[in-house]
């Protein structure tokens, strides 16, 4: 089965209000993970990644947080704006395997204006 | 410098035709991988490759599927036969280490097989 997965596969947002994205994982040698943004028609763009020796890691607008007791990690988008609007995964890998991405289903974010 | 390039962009092929998808990874790149993507779904990888030589391929069905990255070129994915639930689309990514690391990880914008 897949490593990761995510609570739900859309989310409504009102343009300007916050974000948050969720994502599960099973595999507790996991320790890496990257979200990933995708446009329609377009490959996944790197957003931000964490290890797992990290809890909470910031961008520019962007905080990710993991929680390894749970195995659990979210995204949260600050003033979400309308090109925010995407599909968003999560993504990760374990040591033993660096190269390979496990990916989860994604959720489609879409900005209300 | 210009990013991972893919073509076709769309693919149409009938069923038990020959399909072929090019990768050409970024400048400087030598790792290669290539992932598939069912609708409403996440990735999924397929195989990783460096120049001439394939280093994993689990991901890849064992029949009618070929991948390959020659010392001079694109790195190609060959479907022989293709069949309709071989619909989908096919992502490359490239990066200068093997690892994927997210920064230095960069996609393509895919192509888009549909078999009728």
């Amino acid at each position: 089965g897949e490593s990761v997965g995510l609570h739900l596969p859309t989310l409504s947002v009102q343009e300007g209000d916050n974000s948050i994205i969720n994502c599960a994982y099973s595999n507790s040698a996991s320790d890496y993970f990257i979200w990933y943004k995708q446009e329609s028609g377009k490959g996944p763009q790197f957003i931000i990644d964490i290890r797992s020796n990290m809890d909470k890691r910031q961008g520019q607008r962007v905080t990710v947080l993991l929680n390894k007791t749970v195995k659990h990690l979210s995204l949260q988008i600050a003033a979400t704006q309308p090109g925010d609007s995407a599909v968003y995964f999560c993504a990760d890998h374990t040591g033993s395997n660096d190269y390979k991405l496990s990916f989860g289903a994604g959720t489609t974010v879409t900005v209300r204006a | 410098n210009a990013g991972v390039m893919q073509n076709p962009r769309h693919l149409v092929r009938r069923r038990g035709q020959e399909a072929r998808l090019r990768c050409s990874p970024m400048k400087g790149h030598s790792h290669v991988y290539w992932y598939r993507q069912l609708p409403e779904e996440g990735l999924k990888f397929m195989v990783y490759l460096q120049k001439e030589n394939i280093i994993d391929e689990s991901g890849m069905p064992k029949e009618r599927f070929s991948a390959e990255f020659p010392k001079e070129g694109p790195s190609i994915l060959r479907i022989q036969q293709v069949v309709r639930g071989d619909s989908a689309a096919y992502f490359c990514a490239s990066s200068p280490l093997g690892q994927a690391e997210g920064e230095k990880l960069f996609f393509g914008s895919g192509t888009q097989l549909s078999v009728l």
